[in-house]
């Protein structure tokens, strides 16, 4: 059963916390994209990757950070140092790496993060 | 870079009729894609289309794309209750990825 699965759906963090959302995927794709989405509002992206060991930031990556060690993770840390962390965050991949922004993506389910 | 612009920012409409949304990006393309959210879900690949390519179907789907005026529109025909959902348009060119701020469609049955 092939896709891209996130976890965990729900997390509570206290302010000042460090936190660790995670991304899977089975899809042999090379390229993997780590987006917020803050209500009501479309998405935006924070990192990606295109192979790996090597990640490039993206519009909002203040406060975040990635790593990808194997293919078919990348795990994205959001650190005491994001203002505003409460959001719902999203994570695809997609086939080809050659040109970023032109492939079809796979998006996971989310994972909704509340900062008390 | 700047989110794109999606018009309306909500629609709605009965079931049967057709509903047309809209996107306008900033920077050259090599191509748009359109995806839609149920709420709180991850978001679903609806349809690619290309630079060079004018309009797309799939299904009840048609796309358009006016490259002149960095524009596109999805047009849903015979709507159904269950395309009830946010349409987002994700213009793609070479190193960067823009989402529309969406819109928000709502299916009367």
């Amino acid at each position: 059963d092939g896709g891209i699965t996130q976890s965990p759906k729900y997390l509570f963090r206290k302010e000042g916390q460090n936190v660790t959302l995670s991304c899977e995927q089975n899809l042999n794709h090379d390229a993997m994209y780590w987006y917020r989405q803050d209500p009501g509002q479309g998405l935006r992206l924070i990192y990606y990757s295109q192979i790996v060991n090597d990640f490039q930031k993206g519009d909002i990556a203040e406060g975040y950070s990635v790593s990808r060690e194997k293919k078919e993770s990348f795990p994205l840390t959001v650190t005491s140092a994001q203002k505003n962390p409460t959001a719902f965050y999203l994570c695809a991949s997609s086939e080809l790496a050659g040109v970023i922004g032109t492939d079809t993506q796979y998006f996971g389910p989310g994972t909704r993060l509340t900062v008390l | 870079s700047q989110q794109g612009e999606e018009d309306p920012q909500a629609l709605s409409i009965q079931e049967g009729e057709n509903a047309t949304m809209n996107c306008s990006y900033k920077t050259s393309i090599n191509n748009l894609q359109w995806y839609r959210q149920n709420s709180g879900r991850g978001l679903v690949h609806l349809i690619l289309i290309r630079s060079n390519e004018r309009e797309k179907h799939s299904g009840r789907l048609r796309v358009t794309l006016d490259t002149s005026k960095k524009s596109s529109s999805l047009l849903i025909t015979a709507s159904r209750a269950a395309d009830t959902a946010s349409y987002f348009c994700l213009s793609g060119s070479a190193r960067q990825l823009t989402f529309g701020s969406g819109t928000q469609l709502t299916v009367l049955p």
